[in-house]
């Protein structure tokens, strides 16, 4: 069965902390792997992920794949209140691209 | 860019009724729509994958019966909930994967927030 499981499942920072997420995927036809910012409505797209070793970065936001290791790493420094919510990683799977997700982290940033 | 569009945002009915969501791509054109439902504190779970002008992709555990799926259009899918219970209440979101795209690349929409007492 395809599954995705991050951790930590919860994750409280205070501001101008490093914080690394995680997520190990099995999955049958991986495509690529996603992360997504969950506020309060649906989640906003942060990175696709489709090659090992090739970071991705987005301001204080950084993500990198292991495809051999079936892992990949979300980074933000420098935290601000602002990035508290919760992180999603998805796999796309098959030829339709649907997506399985991992449980999410819940990212708390105190002043 | 890319927008998907759902309506209503929220939504409360009584045990028994049905319910329709509507999700829209408002400039792209999708044969592919997924419905996803989220319970509070937990993650999105795949319900049905929605493919324009046949059958929708049911995921193990989801009862194609009581949640119908519509996608008459390469711009709307619809999701009926039929005789809701409480249960069901849920956040609702559908994406929407751009024809011309990756095959990964898929637009969220807003949610819906289904209660039903």
């Amino acid at each position: 069965e395809d599954k995705v499981v991050q951790s930590p499942l919860s994750l409280v920072v205070h501001e101008g902390d490093t914080v690394t997420l995680n997520c190990s995927y099995e999955v049958t036809n991986f495509r690529s792997l996603l992360w997504y910012k969950q506020e309060k409505k649906a989640p906003t797209f942060l990175f696709m992920l489709t090659s090992s070793g090739i970071e991705k970065k987005s301001g204080r936001l950084s993500s990198i794949l292991d495809k051999k290791e079936l892992f990949s790493i979300l980074n933000i420094t420098a935290t601000q209140t602002g990035d508290s919510a919760i992180y999603l990683c998805a796999v796309s799977s098959g030829n339709t691209g649907k997506l399985i997700f991992g449980q999410g982290t819940t990212l708390q940033v105190k002043p | 860019g890319a927008v998907v569009s759902q309506h209503p945002s929220w939504v409360i009915c009584k045990s028994g009724t049905s319910v329709k969501i509507e999700c829209r791509s408002l400039d792209f054109q999708a044969t592919t729509m997924f419905w996803y439902r989220q319970f509070p504190k937990q993650s999105l779970m795949l319900m049905a994958t929605s493919n324009e002008g046949s059958k929708a992709t049911y995921e193990q555990g989801v009862e194609k019966d009581k949640f119908l799926i519509n996608h008459a259009s390469l711009t709307l899918s619809t999701l009926t909930v039929t005789s809701a219970h409480p249960e069901d209440s849920s956040f609702y979101i559908c994406s929407a994967r751009d024809q011309g795209g990756a095959v990964s690349e898929q637009y969220f929409g807003p949610g819906t927030r289904l209660t039903v007492t």
